[in-house]
């Protein structure tokens, strides 16, 4: 069966500083990948999605960059956080296979900037 | 920008009554889906309904899609109170990498 991987869970990190989140995808192959924020008691919003290994558009304009340097891992990145930066960062899968339509998501990184 | 916006915010009732959300969006879509979500963790996929449908069932899910309207329903019978949660409809107007644009979400609650 396919899970999804987020870490760290909790994050508190100063203003200024750098940022890397991962997200892995076990049990399947080839998924697009995508990374949201969850503002406190907002929708989501998509940062970026990744149909394959360095393939990577941005959605929104911002002080984040994502990369996929293996087809299962997708990673979410700063060089310098802004307090703006913080929410709840949610990774998501599909399986184009199967027509790519229905999204799984992880347990989520709760990130708070100081 | 966001697409789907549900209605209400907020509900409250008592176990055992039925639950109705809706979600209005505005372009046209490939399908719409309801995600839900327990506090602090990641979603859940409950329900996708394409743009040729109407109604589509699940359990204890109902829901409607009315693309006249550019509106959708959620129905949750018979509630229980491991149903308190926050739900969120999400649309696809694209049909292409499943890019889903949400709504803010409803937060349901249901007293036991």
């Amino acid at each position: 069966s396919q899970t999804i991987h987020q870490w760290p869970a909790t994050l508190v990190q100063p203003v200024g500083s750098p940022l890397s989140l991962e997200c892995t995808v076990e049990g399947t192959s080839n998924p697009n990948l995508y990374w949201y924020r969850q503002a406190a008691g907002r929708g989501l919003q998509l940062l970026f999605y990744s149909v394959g290994i360095g393939q990577i558009s941005s959605e929104v304009p911002q002080n984040l960059s994502a990369s996929r340097p293996q087809d299962r891992q997708f990673i979410l990145s700063s060089k310098k956080l802004l307090l703006s930066d913080s929410g709840f960062y949610l990774c998501a899968w599909t399986d184009p296979l199967a027509g790519g339509e229905t999204q799984y998501f992880g347990p989520g990184t709760r990130l708070l900037v100081l | 920008s966001q697409q789907g916006e549900e209605d209400p915010q907020a509900l409250s009732i008592q176990e055992g009554e039925n639950a109705t959300m809706n979600c209005s969006y505005k372009t046209s879509i490939n399908n719409l889906q309801w995600y839900r979500q327990n506090s602090g963790r990641g979603l859940v996929h409950l329900i996708l309904i394409r743009s040729n449908e109407r109604e589509k069932h699940s359990g204890r899910l109902r829901v409607t899609l009315d693309t006249s309207k550019k509106s959708s329903s959620l129905l949750i019978t018979a509630s229980r109170a491991a149903d308190t949660a926050s739900y969120f409809c999400a649309t696809d107007a694209t049909g292409a990498n499943s890019k889903l644009t949400f709504g803010k979400g409803i937060t349901l609650s249901v007293r036991p």
